[in-house]
């Protein structure tokens, strides 16, 4: 499988702030790149999804995409204590590659 | 959205026997993917099932240990097999929507926990 990468947890940011969540990937020609959360107990749930470089919004989520730099980002703005969960990064090569994922907690 | 439904929830297994995960889509599917996590980890991929053929399995993973079958467009199962402790772990169907309904993900069901004692 491919290998993606995450930035380390966990990330506990205030309410109301940024949490920002890093993945790159090794493989140069991946073409899609997904972001799930995942609540404890639960499975994984789709939040974004983006497969051209820039900027992708829906609502206070963005993913950002840099396929030279083979960066792939989300910014959680205006975080609220609901969006403390493992985020995972994912590469879709016809299957998905999972990183190790990033435990966000959002203190009141 | 798709709607997928996994079974059992969850189960208890003694070590040496076997547990067959049924996943079900309420549409029709080309692949169906089967995942892995176990305690504290994300996900890894199991295997790919598609109809009609035999499922392509991942490095580490193999027939004899997680037998699947697919035989329609809207059902699978996964099967492990002599379980052990190591095999105590979440196991996940997951369907690409993509291709029926445009760019969307991958769906999950809601997972099978597996506890091996």
């Amino acid at each position: 499988q491919k290998e993606v990468e995450q930035n380390s947890g966990p990330l506990s940011v205030p309410e109301g702030a940024i949490a920002s969540l890093n993945c790159t990937y090794s493989d140069r020609g991946s073409q899609s790149f997904f972001w799930y959360r995942q609540y404890s107990g639960k499975s994984p749930e789709l939040i974004m999804f983006i497969y051209s470089n820039g900027d992708k919004e829906d609502g206070r989520f963005t993913a950002q995409l840099n396929k030279a730099s083979q960066y792939v980002s989300l910014l959680i703005r205006d975080s609220q204590p609901s969006d403390s969960a493992t985020y995972l990064c994912a590469v879709n090569d016809y299957k998905l590659s999972f990183g190790a994922g990033t435990t966000v907690t959002v203190r009141a | 959205s798709a709607v997928i439904s996994q079974k059992p929830s969850r189960d208890i297994c003694q070590r040496g026997t076997s547990l067959t995960i049924q996943c079900q889509v309420d549409s029709q599917v080309t692949m169906m993917f089967w995942y892995r996590q176990q305690p504290g980890q994300s996900l890894t991929l199991i295997a790919t099932a598609n109809q009609g053929s035999e499922a392509t399995y991942e490095s580490g993973f193999v027939i004899d240990k997680f037998p699947i079958s697919r035989p329609n467009l809207t059902f699978s199962t996964l099967t492990v097999s002599n379980m052990s402790p190591e095999d105590s772990s979440i196991y996940l169907c997951s369907v690409d929507l993509q291709a029926a309904r445009g760019p969307g993900g991958y769906t999950f069901g809601s997972g099978t926990r597996l506890t091996v004692v």
